[in-house]
């Protein structure tokens, strides 16, 4: 079955520190991997998707096939970094996302 | 565009009774998932709405059920409710006919339901 880890459950750091949130897949196939974003009382949004491979506020996330690995990684976390952030996995266009636990990012000064 | 829209935004039931939780999607967008976010958990998926059909369901027990309307709003219906049912119950919708961003789920604001 498709899994999604997220190991750490909180990330802290200093501001202008790099940062690197990790996730790791189970699935045998070729998924796509996104990462979501959800800031302190807003909804859940699509921060990047593997298929992109664009940067999006300074985020960058590479697919590691064989690691099954898909890390999202910034150089220098800002304070309007801290948010919880979760990995999700799609085995197929248009089918349902299957989400890991999230970690929570907090950066401070 | 308010984009995806939920209601209502709390509510609280007793064990056993129904409950149903509304959605609608983002102008322009034709399918509806709906997911349910226990506290320290990601979301997980319960089913999925296309065509005012049921086309993607997760392991949620049938007391789960959907509709979705000509006009692509969605309903989640719980039956006989459980203590462990107090999530926090997503909707998210997209679109199987754009020609770029097809398949981007956008989410709403979710509802909190808490069974006592």
């Amino acid at each position: 079955a498709q899994r999604v880890t997220q190991p750490e459950k909180l990330l802290s750091v200093f501001k202008g520190a790099p940062v690197e949130l990790k996730c790791n897949y189970s699935y045998s196939g070729s998924p796509e991997l996104f990462w979501y974003v959800q800031y302190s009382r807003q909804r859940l949004q699509l921060l990047l998707r593997h298929i992109s491979r664009e940067s999006i506020k300074g985020f960058t996330a590479d697919l590691n096939k064989g690691e099954t690995s898909f890390h999202l990684k910034k150089p220098f976390a800002q304070e309007e970094d801290s948010a919880m952030y979760y990995c999700a996995l799609r085995y197929q266009a248009g089918t349902a996302l299957i989400f890991g636990k999230g970690t929570t990012l907090s950066v401070s000064s | 565009d308010a984009g995806v829209t939920q209601s209502p935004t709390h509510l609280i039931k007793t064990r056993g009774q129904q409950v149903t939780l509304r959605c609608s999607p983002k102008s322009g967008h034709d399918t509806v998932s709906w997911y349910q976010q226990a506290l320290g958990q990601g979301p997980q998926f319960i089913f999925q709405y296309y065509e005012e059909e049921e086309r993607q369901r997760g392991n949620f027990p049938d007391r789960f059920s959907g509709h979705q309307f000509p006009n692509y709003s969605s309903e989640l219906n719980v039956n006989a409710l459980l203590l462990g049912d107090s999530a926090l119950y997503l909707c998210a919708s997209s679109s199987k006919l754009l020609t770029s961003g097809a398949y981007e789920q956008y989410f709403g604001p979710g509802t909190r339901l808490t069974v006592t």
